[in-house]
């Protein structure tokens, strides 16, 4: 079945330094991609999407690609803030499919 | 911004007691989702809903488990007995559109369940 593959956290890291979280996804058909990001207390927030290869998602700074030859979605921020501070969620929606299918997450630590 | 509103925040029952969690979707959508997230595990989908009616569940969803739209803005999930492992936060989340459309779905807060 489909699956999501983040990369382990808790990520650390200081303000300013440049962010990569990894996410793979495997799937029989072709699927929507999605980051979610949730805030200490709060809900899952879309933070962007990409529907067919080679679109690239972005918002608020942060940038994905949607690789379907490496079957990747990794999220990218050159410059983080404090206030990014959240756990990360990689998730994919199949065609035809109306369920998200999500990544374990990644929780995100920035040091002032 | 319209959202998507969770009641209540959190809900602590005795094991086979019944519990309802209660979700406004965005007025304007029409797919209904629940999905869980068990402590430390991933978020995992139960159910959508459209037309009044299932269109999708999961393994996890149950004879125990069962969603109702009891009037036109709320969306309801209802435990029947719970157990000790349906301890988890319990995610509501509505969207315009869905099936083969994928469309971007908005999530509430979430009702952290904790079964004793």
């Amino acid at each position: 079945g489909d699956s999501v593959t983040q990369m382990e956290g808790p990520v650390t890291l200081s303000e300013e330094a440049f962010l990569t979280i990894n996410c793979t996804y495997t799937a029989t058909g072709y699927p929507s991609l999605f980051w979610y990001v949730q805030y200490p207390g709060e809900g899952l927030q879309l933070l962007l999407k990409a529907t067919k290869a080679d679109d690239k998602g972005s918002n608020k700074g942060f940038e994905a690609t949607y690789r379907k030859e490496t079957t990747s979605f990794h999220l990218e921020k050159g410059s983080v803030q404090v206030s990014d501070s959240a756990v990360y969620f990689c998730a994919l929606s199949d065609k035809g499919a109306q369920k998200l299918v999500f990544g374990q997450g990644t929780r995100l630590t920035i040091n002032p | 911004e319209p959202e998507v509103t969770q009641t209540p925040s959190h809900q602590v029952t005795q094991m086979g007691q019944e519990v309802i969690l209660r979700c406004v979707p965005i007025s304007n959508h029409l797919y209904f989702y629940w999905y869980r997230q068990i402590l430390g595990q991933k978020v995992e989908f139960l159910v959508s809903f459209y037309n009044n009616e299932i269109s999708e569940k999961s393994e996890i969803f149950d004879d125990q488990f069962s969603v109702e739209r009891p009037d036109g803005s709320n969306f309801t999930l209802k435990i029947r007995s719970t157990k000790l492992e349906d301890s988890a936060m319990y995610f509501c989340a509505s969207s315009v559109a869905g099936g083969f459309f994928t469309d971007t779905q908005y999530f509430g807060p979430g009702t952290r369940l904790t079964v004793l």
